[in-house]
């Protein structure tokens, strides 16, 4: 079984439309993020939930709202989507602790055309 | 920019050589992690070591920190063609919850 699993894998759409991305951990943690990665491969933390409680808020445009129903689930709504916004976007969750050891899904892949 | 940089951007060695990557940041640390990506996939946590350790080791993986200069390094001994992938440092800032700052990363090409 996939410890972190994301769908979709990709995800091709046209400027201004709305999109979702799912994430689900199995791994029993209590932290879930939200990473992007650009073309560089530049990784930036997103957002993190604990506990379906937002602790990490980076400067990420309005048009970006997490949610978080169960600690098991991190889900990803963008709106009025924009070129800009192209980029592998990653879920991970970690079990809290000074470790703070993180595992990754394998990534959804979105294209705005 | 709170990102950590890693040098080399890229790297191309022969199989069975030993691979050297660096990573410098910029804050005081908890501990600082290495993650590989292999392409098309996501991060893999390969190695923790903590602020107060100076090196570390896991099968061909040697790690050393030295937090003098904010700098770390990730050897690869005996390469193999199956470590082509990039390789990123993440340091755990003091006093930050569970945030993670990743390097630039280094693509590492073994060639076979």
């Amino acid at each position: 079984d996939t410890a972190v699993s994301q769908t979709p894998k990709y995800l091709v759409t046209q400027m201004g439309n709305d999109k979702s991305i799912k994430c689900e951990q199995n791994l029993g943690h209590d932290t879930m993020y939200w990473y992007k990665q650009d073309s560089k491969k530049f990784l930036k933390i997103m957002f993190s939930y604990n506990n379906k409680e937002l602790i990490i808020n980076e400067t990420v445009p309005n048009r970006f709202s997490p949610k978080s129903p169960d600690k098991a689930h991190l889900n990803l709504h963008i709106n009025s989507l924009e070129l800009g916004d192209s980029a592998v976007y990653f879920c991970a969750s970690s079990a809290t602790g000074i470790k703070n050891i993180q595992y990754f899904g394998a990534g959804t892949r979105l294209s705005v055309l | 920019s709170q990102q950590g940089e890693e040098d080399p951007q890229a790297l191309s060695i022969q199989e069975g050589e030993n691979a050297t990557m660096n990573c410098s940041y910029k804050t005081s640390i908890n501990n600082l992690q290495w993650y590989r990506q292999n392409s098309g996939r996501g991060l893999v946590h390969l190695i923790l070591i903590r602020s107060n350790e100076r090196e570390k080791h896991s099968g061909r993986l040697r790690v050393t920190l030295d937090t003098s200069k904010k700098s770390s390094s990730l050897l690869i001994t005996a390469s193999r063609a199956a470590d082509t992938a990039s390789y990123f440092c993440a340091t755990d800032a003091s006093g930050a919850t569970n945030k993670l700052i990743f390097g630039t990363g280094t693509l590492l090409a073994v060639q076979p």
